[in-house]
């Protein structure tokens, strides 16, 4: 089955940096990576996806890439800000359309 | 709002007891999917039903059950409960396609005592 690497784990950026979180796969049929933002005690939330058939995709100041020949993704957070604090989770879908999500990254952006 | 409806939002109860969460699918969605959330872990998969039916497992243990009725919404049973099964338990819901997005319900916070 799938199986989805997450680093960091921890991230800690000064306000206005930018945050990069990383993440690698291993089922080569892999389609669809989406990315999940989860604030304390709250339900994860799409902030962004990406799909096999495109290398980059941007919504203001998230944008995802995706390496399919590394099968690596990654996630950046420009101009960060305090609300950009929580968890975040990578995923990726296997071959049955089933999520395996990475462990998640706690990003900490102190003012 | 996802769209996603979790009911209760709280449950507190003691060691060997059985609980039922209750999902409700987002309008037009076919597959449930249930999440275990311990303590500052990640999302672990339980189980997905889509139209009904079973589709995959994951690590779901035999003291859980779940199943989805013909108007979609979905049960999880948790049964002998022990202390190590306090979590949040998340359902998400997505379409009829394979690989569509998931959306998630605001979760089931379960404390065992």
């Amino acid at each position: 089955g799938e199986n989805v690497e997450q680093h960091p784990s921890t991230l800690s950026v000064q306000e206005g940096d930018s945050a990069v979180i990383k993440c690698t796969y291993s089922d080569s049929a892999s389609n669809y990576f989406p990315w999940y933002k989860q604030e304390l005690g709250k339900r994860p939330q799409l902030i962004i996806d990406i799909r096999s058939n495109v290398g980059e995709k941007k919504d203001q100041r998230i944008a995802v890439t995706l390496n399919k020949t590394a099968k690596h993704f990654s996630l950046h957070i420009t101009e960060t800000q305090p609300e950009d604090s929580a968890v975040y989770f990578c995923a990726a879908t296997d071959s049955w359309g089933k999520f395996q999500f990475g462990a998640g990254t706690q990003v900490v952006v102190t003012p | 709002d996802s769209g996603v409806t979790q009911t209760p939002k709280h449950l507190i109860t003691a060691t060997g007891q059985r609980v039922t969460l209750r999902c409700s699918p987002r309008s037009g969605d076919l597959s449930v999917y249930w999440y275990q959330q311990s303590l500052d872990q990640g999302l672990q998969f339980l189980i997905q039903y889509y139209n009904g039916e079973e589709r995959a497992k994951g690590n779901i243990l035999e003291r859980f059950s779940a199943q989805q009725f013909p108007d979609l919404h979905s049960e999880l049973n948790l049964s002998s409960l022990e202390l190590g099964d306090s979590a949040l338990y998340f359902c998400a819901s997505s379409g009829a396609e394979i690989q569509e997005t998931q959306y998630f319900g605001p979760g089931t916070r379960l404390l065992v005592l």
